[in-house]
Protein backbone atom coordinates (compact mmCIF):
# COMPACT_ATOMS: atom_id res chain seq x y z
CA UNK A 1 0.00 0.00 0.00
CA UNK A 2 1.23 3.22 -0.86
CA UNK A 3 1.82 6.11 1.73
CA UNK A 4 -0.19 8.68 0.11
CA UNK A 5 -3.25 7.54 -2.54
CA UNK A 6 -4.57 10.38 -4.71
CA UNK A 7 -7.51 9.91 -7.28
CA UNK A 8 -5.65 10.37 -10.82
CA UNK A 9 -7.71 12.23 -12.70
CA UNK A 10 -7.75 13.95 -15.14
CA UNK A 11 -11.02 15.87 -14.04
CA UNK A 12 -12.41 18.28 -16.12
CA UNK A 13 -15.10 20.63 -15.31
CA UNK A 14 -16.76 23.89 -16.82
CA UNK A 15 -15.88 27.62 -15.53
CA UNK A 16 -17.52 28.67 -12.14
CA UNK A 17 -17.84 24.95 -10.99
CA UNK A 18 -16.59 23.78 -7.82
CA UNK A 19 -13.58 20.98 -7.76
CA UNK A 20 -12.86 18.45 -4.96
CA UNK A 21 -9.70 16.98 -4.83
CA UNK A 22 -8.47 14.06 -2.76
CA UNK A 23 -6.53 12.22 -0.73
CA UNK A 24 -5.84 9.29 1.48
CA UNK A 25 -2.81 8.54 3.50
CA UNK A 26 -1.82 5.56 5.70
CA UNK A 27 0.21 6.55 8.85
CA UNK A 28 -2.08 8.05 11.67
CA UNK A 29 1.82 10.11 13.07
CA UNK A 30 1.56 12.29 9.37
CA UNK A 31 1.08 15.72 10.98
CA UNK A 32 1.75 17.95 8.07
CA UNK A 33 -0.30 18.37 4.99
CA UNK A 34 0.28 20.21 1.79
CA UNK A 35 -1.68 21.02 -1.41
CA UNK A 36 0.43 22.19 -4.34
CA UNK A 37 0.11 23.03 -7.38
CA UNK A 38 1.59 22.41 -10.55
CA UNK A 39 1.60 24.02 -14.35
CA UNK A 40 3.24 22.59 -16.99
CA UNK A 41 6.84 22.70 -17.24
CA UNK A 42 6.93 24.39 -14.06
CA UNK A 43 7.66 23.36 -10.43
CA UNK A 44 5.22 22.51 -7.42
CA UNK A 45 3.96 26.10 -6.08
CA UNK A 46 2.34 25.56 -2.48
CA UNK A 47 -1.64 26.22 -2.59
CA UNK A 48 -1.93 25.42 1.54
CA UNK A 49 -0.01 23.94 4.30
CA UNK A 50 -1.68 22.99 7.57
CA UNK A 51 -1.28 20.31 10.55
CA UNK A 52 -4.74 20.21 11.67
CA UNK A 53 -7.74 18.46 11.34
CA UNK A 54 -10.13 20.55 10.30
CA UNK A 55 -10.65 23.28 7.40
CA UNK A 56 -7.94 26.02 6.62
CA UNK A 57 -9.57 28.36 3.98
CA UNK A 58 -8.11 30.92 1.26
CA UNK A 59 -9.63 32.82 -0.96
CA UNK A 60 -11.67 30.44 -3.22
CA UNK A 61 -9.27 27.54 -1.66
CA UNK A 62 -10.21 25.23 1.28
CA UNK A 63 -7.99 22.59 1.95
CA UNK A 64 -9.88 20.09 4.61
CA UNK A 65 -7.86 17.20 6.88
CA UNK A 66 -9.69 14.70 8.35
CA UNK A 67 -7.43 12.76 10.55
CA UNK A 68 -9.39 10.01 12.02
CA UNK A 69 -10.46 9.07 8.20
CA UNK A 70 -6.54 9.93 7.11
CA UNK A 71 -7.93 11.87 4.31
CA UNK A 72 -6.83 15.65 3.06
CA UNK A 73 -8.90 17.49 0.46
CA UNK A 74 -8.87 20.43 -1.59
CA UNK A 75 -11.75 22.55 -2.64
CA UNK A 76 -11.31 24.96 -5.41
CA UNK A 77 -14.87 27.28 -5.72
CA UNK A 78 -15.50 29.33 -8.66
CA UNK A 79 -12.59 27.35 -10.61
CA UNK A 80 -11.59 29.45 -13.42
CA UNK A 81 -9.45 28.39 -16.92
CA UNK A 82 -6.46 29.28 -15.18
CA UNK A 83 -6.80 26.77 -12.34
CA UNK A 84 -5.73 24.18 -15.07
CA UNK A 85 -2.93 22.45 -13.78
CA UNK A 86 -1.79 18.99 -11.70
CA UNK A 87 -2.67 19.45 -8.21
CA UNK A 88 -0.09 17.37 -5.29
CA UNK A 89 -1.28 16.45 -2.09
CA UNK A 90 1.93 16.22 -0.19
CA UNK A 91 2.46 14.66 3.70
CA UNK A 92 5.73 15.80 5.56
CA UNK A 93 7.24 12.86 6.77
CA UNK A 94 10.57 13.75 9.23
CA UNK A 95 12.54 16.31 6.66
CA UNK A 96 10.81 15.23 3.65
CA UNK A 97 7.40 14.99 1.63
CA UNK A 98 6.22 11.93 0.55
CA UNK A 99 3.81 13.33 -2.47
CA UNK A 100 0.78 11.45 -4.51
CA UNK A 101 0.88 11.03 -8.39
CA UNK A 102 -1.44 14.05 -8.49
CA UNK A 103 -4.80 14.94 -10.38
CA UNK A 104 -4.81 16.54 -13.56
CA UNK A 105 -7.72 19.48 -13.53
CA UNK A 106 -8.82 21.15 -16.93
CA UNK A 107 -11.20 24.08 -16.62
CA UNK A 108 -12.77 24.76 -19.78
CA UNK A 109 -14.60 28.29 -20.27
CA UNK B 1 12.94 38.20 -3.21
CA UNK B 2 14.32 35.43 -5.85
CA UNK B 3 12.83 32.44 -5.16
CA UNK B 4 14.45 29.22 -5.81
CA UNK B 5 16.60 28.87 -8.86
CA UNK B 6 17.63 26.14 -10.97
CA UNK B 7 20.30 25.48 -13.48
CA UNK B 8 20.36 24.59 -16.31
CA UNK B 9 16.89 24.27 -17.54
CA UNK B 10 17.34 21.48 -19.59
CA UNK B 11 19.65 18.82 -20.36
CA UNK B 12 20.59 15.90 -22.51
CA UNK B 13 23.22 13.70 -22.02
CA UNK B 14 23.74 9.84 -22.97
CA UNK B 15 24.13 6.68 -21.15
CA UNK B 16 27.15 6.51 -19.05
CA UNK B 17 27.71 10.16 -18.01
CA UNK B 18 27.53 11.93 -15.81
CA UNK B 19 25.78 14.98 -14.71
CA UNK B 20 25.68 17.90 -12.10
CA UNK B 21 23.13 20.14 -11.02
CA UNK B 22 22.32 22.93 -9.65
CA UNK B 23 19.95 24.53 -7.15
CA UNK B 24 20.10 28.26 -5.10
CA UNK B 25 17.53 28.28 -2.12
CA UNK B 26 15.22 31.17 -1.72
CA UNK B 27 16.52 33.84 0.18
CA UNK B 28 16.73 32.86 4.01
CA UNK B 29 16.65 29.45 3.71
CA UNK B 30 18.97 26.85 4.95
CA UNK B 31 17.75 23.50 4.05
CA UNK B 32 18.32 22.03 0.52
CA UNK B 33 16.08 19.21 -1.00
CA UNK B 34 16.14 17.23 -4.27
CA UNK B 35 13.18 15.78 -5.60
CA UNK B 36 12.91 13.63 -8.98
CA UNK B 37 9.65 13.90 -10.91
CA UNK B 38 8.90 11.12 -13.44
CA UNK B 39 5.86 11.87 -15.80
CA UNK B 40 2.77 11.49 -14.30
CA UNK B 41 4.25 11.05 -11.26
CA UNK B 42 4.62 12.74 -8.16
CA UNK B 43 7.78 13.97 -7.41
CA UNK B 44 10.49 11.67 -4.86
CA UNK B 45 12.23 12.68 -2.14
CA UNK B 46 16.21 12.11 -2.83
CA UNK B 47 17.88 13.84 0.06
CA UNK B 48 17.99 16.88 2.03
CA UNK B 49 21.02 18.97 2.98
CA UNK B 50 21.61 21.04 5.86
CA UNK B 51 24.74 22.53 7.36
CA UNK B 52 26.51 20.83 4.68
CA UNK B 53 25.69 17.49 5.22
CA UNK B 54 23.29 14.90 4.07
CA UNK B 55 20.74 14.54 6.86
CA UNK B 56 17.76 12.13 4.91
CA UNK B 57 18.37 9.67 1.80
CA UNK B 58 15.37 8.06 0.12
CA UNK B 59 15.64 5.42 -1.68
CA UNK B 60 17.96 6.09 -4.42
CA UNK B 61 21.30 4.77 -4.85
CA UNK B 62 24.68 6.04 -4.73
CA UNK B 63 25.17 7.04 -8.14
CA UNK B 64 23.10 10.28 -6.65
CA UNK B 65 25.44 12.11 -5.05
CA UNK B 66 24.94 15.99 -3.52
CA UNK B 67 26.78 18.83 -1.84
CA UNK B 68 25.73 21.82 0.25
CA UNK B 69 28.01 24.70 0.34
CA UNK B 70 28.66 27.66 2.65
CA UNK B 71 26.32 29.77 1.16
CA UNK B 72 23.21 26.94 1.56
CA UNK B 73 23.25 26.57 -2.74
CA UNK B 74 23.60 23.15 -3.41
CA UNK B 75 24.24 20.28 -6.19
CA UNK B 76 23.20 17.06 -7.00
CA UNK B 77 25.37 14.70 -8.92
CA UNK B 78 24.56 11.77 -10.83
CA UNK B 79 26.86 8.75 -11.89
CA UNK B 80 26.46 6.78 -14.70
CA UNK B 81 23.73 7.61 -15.94
CA UNK B 82 20.50 5.24 -17.26
CA UNK B 83 18.00 5.88 -19.36
CA UNK B 84 15.73 5.52 -16.19
CA UNK B 85 17.15 8.94 -14.69
CA UNK B 86 15.38 11.13 -17.39
CA UNK B 87 13.15 12.93 -15.28
CA UNK B 88 12.59 16.60 -13.78
CA UNK B 89 14.35 16.78 -11.15
CA UNK B 90 13.14 19.58 -8.58
CA UNK B 91 14.98 21.38 -5.32
CA UNK B 92 13.12 22.85 -2.39
CA UNK B 93 14.18 25.11 -0.07
CA UNK B 94 13.14 25.74 3.69
CA UNK B 95 14.42 27.15 6.86
CA UNK B 96 14.77 24.38 9.28
CA UNK B 97 13.81 25.40 12.78
CA UNK B 98 10.46 27.08 11.81
CA UNK B 99 8.69 24.42 10.89
CA UNK B 100 7.62 25.69 7.39
CA UNK B 101 6.80 24.48 4.32
CA UNK B 102 9.36 23.34 1.21
CA UNK B 103 9.14 25.68 -2.00
CA UNK B 104 10.33 24.42 -4.58
CA UNK B 105 11.91 25.72 -7.99
CA UNK B 106 10.60 25.06 -11.69
CA UNK B 107 12.91 21.99 -11.94
CA UNK B 108 16.33 20.60 -14.55
CA UNK B 109 14.62 18.83 -17.25
CA UNK B 110 17.05 15.75 -17.67
CA UNK B 111 16.97 13.73 -21.05
CA UNK B 112 19.30 10.67 -21.41
CA UNK B 113 19.17 9.35 -24.79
Amino acid sequence: QKEVEQDPGPLSVPEGAIVSLNCTYSNSAFQYFMWYRQYSRKGPELLMYTYSSGNKEDGRFTAQVDKSSKYISLFIRDSQPSDSATYLCAIEVGDKLIFGTGTRLQVFP
Amino acid sequence: DAGVTQSPTHLIKTRGQQVTLRCSPKSGHDTVSWYQQALGQGPQFIFQYYEEEERQRGNFPDRFSGHQFPNYSSELNVNALLLGDSALYLCASSYRNKNQPQHFGDGTRLSIL
